[in-house]
């Protein structure tokens, strides 16, 4: 989506290994979100932030970590601790409960 | 906590014919939204609904919001090959930037 940028498209973790997905928005948007889909299925909130320097956990947060230092970034780390990281992450933004704007995701896979 | 159900999880249907997807929460909602993921892609804003009993129209596309703001339907007369991707509704609760994704209704149209 215009205005939201998420990086890698494809990325490869390794046992044991930490692996940061970025996401970037330029919107000046305050609310940020990661979700992560698996196959077929629907999307799964795994953090939110509402405003810099805050985030709560949603669902699914176990395995995960996230920080939210500037507006414009919401970078998500999957720690060795998400033993099953195999999907596809997805990154929003939005003006508070107004529609959100998703990036063009993120494929993760295990080596 | 609160659960956001969506049915069906699959719809097949001719050219031509109507489709409906619904959405039902444990909970009574702020609002709802409903968004549209291609095969491949990430999800796409259609349309929010705010007010009990509000119904939106975009062209072919018909979205309702239940009278007790629990529920929520979205459909669309006389489908087109276009309309092919998972319709997921989105919805929220009081006071919270959180949104809970439904789990999807897959729809197939059969030329």
């Amino acid at each position: 989506d215009g205005g939201i940028t998420q990086s890698p498209k494809y990325l490869f973790r390794k046992e044991g290994q930490n692996v940061t997905l970025s996401c970037e928005q330029n919107l000046n948007h305050d609310a940020m979100y990661w979700y992560r889909q698996d196959p077929g299925q629907g999307l799964r909130l795994i953090y939110y932030s509402q405003i810099v320097n805050d985030f709560q956990k949603g669902d699914i947060a176990e395995g995960y970590s996230v920080s939210r230092e500037k507006k414009e970034s919401f970078p998500l780390t999957v720690t060795s601790a998400q033993k099953n990281p195999t999907a596809f992450y997805l990154c929003a933004s939005s003006v508070g409960d107004q529609p959100q704007h998703f990036g063009d995701g993120t494929r993760l896979s295990i080596l | 906590g609160q659960q956001v159900m969506q049915i069906p999880q699959y719809q097949h249907v001719q050219e031509g014919e109507d489709f409906t997807t619904y959405c039902n929460s444990s909970t009574t909602l702020s609002n709802i939204q409903w968004y549209k993921q291609r095969p491949g892609g990430h999800p796409v804003f259609l349309i929010q609904l705010v007010k009990s009993g509000e119904v939106k129209k975009q062209k072919r596309l018909t979205f309702q919001f239940g009278e007790a703001k629990k529920n929520s339907s979205l459909h669309i007369t006389a489908t087109q090959t276009t309309d092919v991707g998972t319709y997921f509704c989105a919805a929220s609760t009081s006071g919270t930037y959180k949104y809970i994704f439904g789990t999807g209704t897959r729809l197939k149209v059969l030329a």
